[in-house]
């Protein structure tokens, strides 16, 4: 059956530290994978996107990273702030259509 | 510029109740999604919209779920009657045509049934 796993419900780190959250997924053809974050009471909002064809994507502080033979991506925060806090989604979009799959989401938690 | 916009945020209906979520997208964006997040599980997709059309509704749960989205505009998602299992936040979200887009989330509705 197909499944997209996050490496682990709840991370902690100390700020200044990078961050490093997990994805995997079985029995799926991704076109591309985004990743979202959530904070409490709203919805997940956008934050990069990767395409299969592609290693690695960066922005600002970001860094995504997508293995398909590992079917495996990376996501990255680098010298992390408290204001990073929150819940990070990964979501695969499949060949055969474009709809969007999720993760459950690892909690980040960036302590001062 | 407008983002998703969900109505209501929040409703608590009685078991066996009609309950109709409304989901207004972004302006010019054809595909439209619905999602639900029950009680600490993962997002689970429910169905998806181009246009007015049904693009795939293989997320939906059973029959008592309807969703609508006359117009190709905004669209909605009625429960018909409400059960406790459906209690949960619904997202929507919305993108535009071409592939490689990011999706835009509204708030969510929280729906309760009790």
């Amino acid at each position: 059956s197909q499944k997209i796993e996050q490496n682990s419900e709840a991370l902690n780190i100390q700020e200044g530290k990078t961050a490093t959250l997990t994805c995997n997924y079985t029995n799926y053809s991704p076109a591309y994978l985004q990743w979202y974050r959530q904070d409490p009471g709203r919805g997940p909002v956008f934050l990069l996107l990767i395409r299969e064809n592609e290693k690695e994507k960066r922005k600002e502080r970001l860094k995504v990273t997508f293995d398909t033979t590992l079917k495996q991506s990376l996501f990255h925060i680098t010298a992390s702030q408290p204001a990073d806090s929150a819940t990070y989604l990964c979501a695969l979009v499949p060949y055969n259509n474009n709809d969007m799959r999720f993760g459950a989401g690892t909690r980040l938690t960036v302590k001062p | 510029e407008a983002g998703v916009t969900q109505f209501p945020s929040h409703s608590v209906i009685e078991k066996g109740q009609t309950v109709t979520l409304r989901c207004d997208p972004i302006s010019g964006h054809d595909n439209l999604y619905w999602y639900r997040r029950v009680m600490g599980k993962e997002i689970k997709f429910l169905l998806h919209f181009v246009k007015e059309s049904k693009q795939d509704e293989s997320g939906m749960p059973n029959n008592r779920f309807l969703a609508e989205r006359t117009g190709g505009t905004y669209s909605t998602l009625k429960v018909q009657p409400a059960e406790l299992e459906d209690s949960g936040v619904y997202f929507c979200a919305s993108s535009q045509t071409s592939w490689f887009s990011a999706a835009f989330f509204g708030q969510g509705t929280r729906l309760t049934v009790v």
